[in-house]
């Protein structure tokens, strides 16, 4: 019962420092998608992506890289660590509506990555 | 950008207690879904409303959806301490896959 696996839990970066937050989901969901969680903000979606080889910008992209070369495998990276993106940062899975004979999907979230930079 | 708001923001109660949060946007959503987070783990969806005016029960939480699709609400009857945690709204927008989510509601239910 893997469903979507995050690592690291915990990361301490400093300033500059780049790094890849590691997602993977064995549900065979083509939509996956990386939040983060600030308190009072709720989650706000980084990039998301519908398909292997497909990705595209969420509402907060900037100082994120992704790329979806399978469909099990989603990595976020941090190119130059800011302050600002010390953050609870949550990776996601759906399954298709339509091809689930369902109106909506549903998020499978993972356990999360707790980063703090300096 | 569509935003989702809800209220109130902190709640705190007595167990046996009844409460009621909002969710409320001034956008349309094709659906509407409630997770709720416990600390140190993801969410996890409770319930998707679709139609306007639909309610929906699951146990002791009864889940509403406005008639315009704009707003719901999660009124929980006789809470308990198990049901504290952090309860979020998620507007799904067109192909049932862009989820955009309030700031939540973060329950307190003492025993």
């Amino acid at each position: 019962n893997a469903g979507v696996t995050q690592t690291p839990k915990f990361q301490v970066l400093k300033t500059g420092q780049s790094m890849t937050l590691q997602c993977a989901q064995d549900m065979n969901h083509e939509y996956m998608s990386w939040y983060r969680q600030d308190p009072g903000m709720g989650l706000r979606l980084i990039h998301y992506s519908v398909g292997a080889g497909i990705t595209d910008q969420g509402e907060v992209p900037n100082g994120y890289n992704v790329s979806r070369s399978t469909t099990e495998d989603f990595p976020l990276r941090l190119l130059s660590a800011a302050p600002s993106q010390t953050s609870v940062y949550f990776c996601a899975s759906s399954y298709t509506p339509w091809t689930s004979g369902r109106r909506t999907g549903e998020l499978f979230f993972g356990e999360g990555s707790r980063l703090t930079v300096l | 950008t569509q935003l989702l708001e809800q209220s109130p923001q902190f709640l705190s109660i007595q167990e046996g207690e009844n409460l009621t949060v909002y969710c409320n946007s001034s956008s349309v959503f094709s659906s509407l879904q409630w997770y709720r987070q416990e600390p140190g783990e993801g969410p996890v969806l409770l319930v998707t409303v679709v139609t306007g005016g639909e309610v929906k029960k699951l146990k002791r939480l009864t889940f509403q959806f406005g008639d315009a699709r704009k707003d719901s609400s999660l009124h929980i009857t006789a809470a308990q301490p198990g049901d504290t945690g952090l309860y979020l709204c998620a507007g799904v927008g067109n192909y049932g896959q862009n989820f955009v989510f309030g700031p939540g509601t973060r329950l307190s239910v003492l025993p």
